[in-house]
């Protein structure tokens, strides 16, 4: 089975840090993404990337940015935290055949990090 | 973005089967309806997708109308396992990464 891990189950920071979180998966998917959830909102695309070293904006990039060294890893990097970023932060990952239907990959999410920013 | 419809809640009992409705009545030709289920504390988690015809597989059934308008997912013999919320969503064909955007989806409550 598909093995997402987020570094971090629960997080509190302060207004202004600077905050990682971390995303590993096990299945040497190509595609990694970074959602946050919040209540009546659904679920929203930060960044996802394609590749090592390549990114896309999602829907809500503002003050996000993220790093894909390698291709197991991807991080999402909160530049300086604030109190709207407070959230449900969740990394999903997916397979990538080129030529293949991409909206017939299931993503494999990780259990999320729920973040406070205080 | 074609959009789903969902009952906001259900109910079902131990053992016995589920329907979950889905309206999609603005779907275009190349959306496929994929359903997603997200338990307490944890990601959501693919439950299955088709395109036309019903399919099958180890978690669930999905039968699709013959219109594409609607959907359901069927689940066989309910599980206490099984109460979360479930999303349907339209996923447009295409050759790049895509998003998932899910709405409020249906909140199964399982009874003993």
């Amino acid at each position: 089975d598909v093995k997402v891990t987020q570094s971090s189950r629960y997080l509190v920071k302060r207004t202004g840090e600077k905050v990682f979180l971390e995303c590993v998966q096990d299945m040497d998917h190509e595609n990694m993404f970074w959602y946050r959830q919040d209540p009546g909102l659904g679920l929203r695309l930060i960044y996802f990337s394609y590749d090592v070293k390549m990114k896309e904006k999602g829907d809500i990039p503002e003050g996000y940015s993220v790093s894909r060294e390698k291709k197991e890893r991807f991080s999402l990097i909160l530049e300086s935290a604030s109190t709207n970023q407070t959230s449900m932060y969740l990394c999903a990952s997916s397979f990538s055949l080129k030529g293949a239907i991409l909206s017939n990959q299931p993503q494999h999410f990780g259990d999320g990090t729920r973040l406070s920013i205080l | 973005d074609a959009k789903t419809t969902q009952p906001n809640s259900m109910e079902s009992n131990e053992e016995e089967p589920v329907h979950l409705p889905c309206n999609h009545s603005t779907i275009s030709g190349t959306d496929y309806i994929h359903w997603y289920r997200q338990l307490p504390s944890q990601g959501p988690e693919y439950v299955i997708h088709g395109l036309t015809s019903n399919v099958n597989n180890r978690m669930a059934s999905l039968a699709i109308a013959e219109d594409r308008k609607s959907s359901t997912l069927i689940l066989h013999r309910a599980t206490l396992r099984d109460a979360a919320v479930y999303y349907c969503i339209l996923r447009p064909r295409e050759t790049s990464g895509s998003r998932l955007t899910f709405g409020e989806g249906t909140q199964l409550t399982v009874n003993p």
